[in-house]
């Protein structure tokens, strides 16, 4: 079936550098992308989100990146935080009056000292 | 800053027993939704709930599972008879349907079925 992925389970980073942490996703038919962050024992947090009519859209160090051509969908986190340091996931609305949000696997983010 | 409730934190329970997990959306949301999540594993949708009814609802929303909006506050997910597969980190979300999608969700409770 269709889902929504990610492409790697684990990235460590150093404190102060970027990071990009990427999603595949297969259903063409999304129309709408979040990314939320998950600090351990606790709900998803909303980041950012994008619609399929843009490209890109920015907020408060975090940037997301969307390609519609490949289905792929990045979040990149600048100058790194040791509060940074969570579960990323990215999930989807597949549109047509679908609510519920699939959600990806998981990416786990940690920032090094 | 308002955010999603939810009670309890720890929920323990003996297989086959009935459970009711609560949650307080953000008071001027209007649709509602349940999640879940096993341990390690991604965020599981199971139902969405707008206008006094279920909207969407996904395979593993069987009915065993029902949901409830039973005030103007609370918003109640039932578990008729547990299972130990249904051991998991349970999430209510809401959303305001005010030009958004955002869905912002609750701490969740832990269920553990024994």
């Amino acid at each position: 079936g269709e889902s929504v992925g990610l492409h790697l389970p684990t990235l460590s980073v150093q404190e102060g550098d970027n990071s990009i942490i990427n999603c595949a996703y297969s259903n063409s038919a999304s129309d709408y992308f979040i990314w939320y962050k998950q600090e351990s024992g606790k709900g998803p947090q909303f980041i950012i989100d994008i619609r399929s009519n843009m490209d890109k859209r920015q907020g408060q160090r975090v940037t997301v990146l969307l390609n519609k051509t490949v289905k792929h969908l990045s979040l990149q986190i600048a100058a790194t935080q040791p509060g940074d340091s969570a579960v990323y996931f990215c999930a989807e609305i597949s549109g047509g009056g679908a609510d519920g949000l699939t959600f990806g696997k998981g990416t786990h983010l940690i920032i090094q000292p | 800053e308002p955010e999603v409730t939810q009670t309890p934190s720890h929920q323990v329970t003996q297989m086959g027993q009935e459970v009711i997990l609560r949650c307080v959306p953000i008071s001027n949301h209007l649709y509602f939704y349940w999640y879940r999540q096993i341990l390690g594993q991604k965020v599981e949708f199971l139902v969405s709930f707008y206008n006094n009814e279920i909207s969407e609802k996904s395979e593993i929303f069987d009915d065993q599972f029902s949901v409830e909006r039973p005030d103007g506050s609370n918003f109640t997910l039932k578990i008729r008879s547990t299972k130990l597969e249904d051991s998991a980190m349970y999430f209510c979300a809401s959303r305001s349907g005010q030009l958004t999608d955002t869905q912002y969700f609750g701490p969740g409770t832990r269920l553990t079925v024994l």
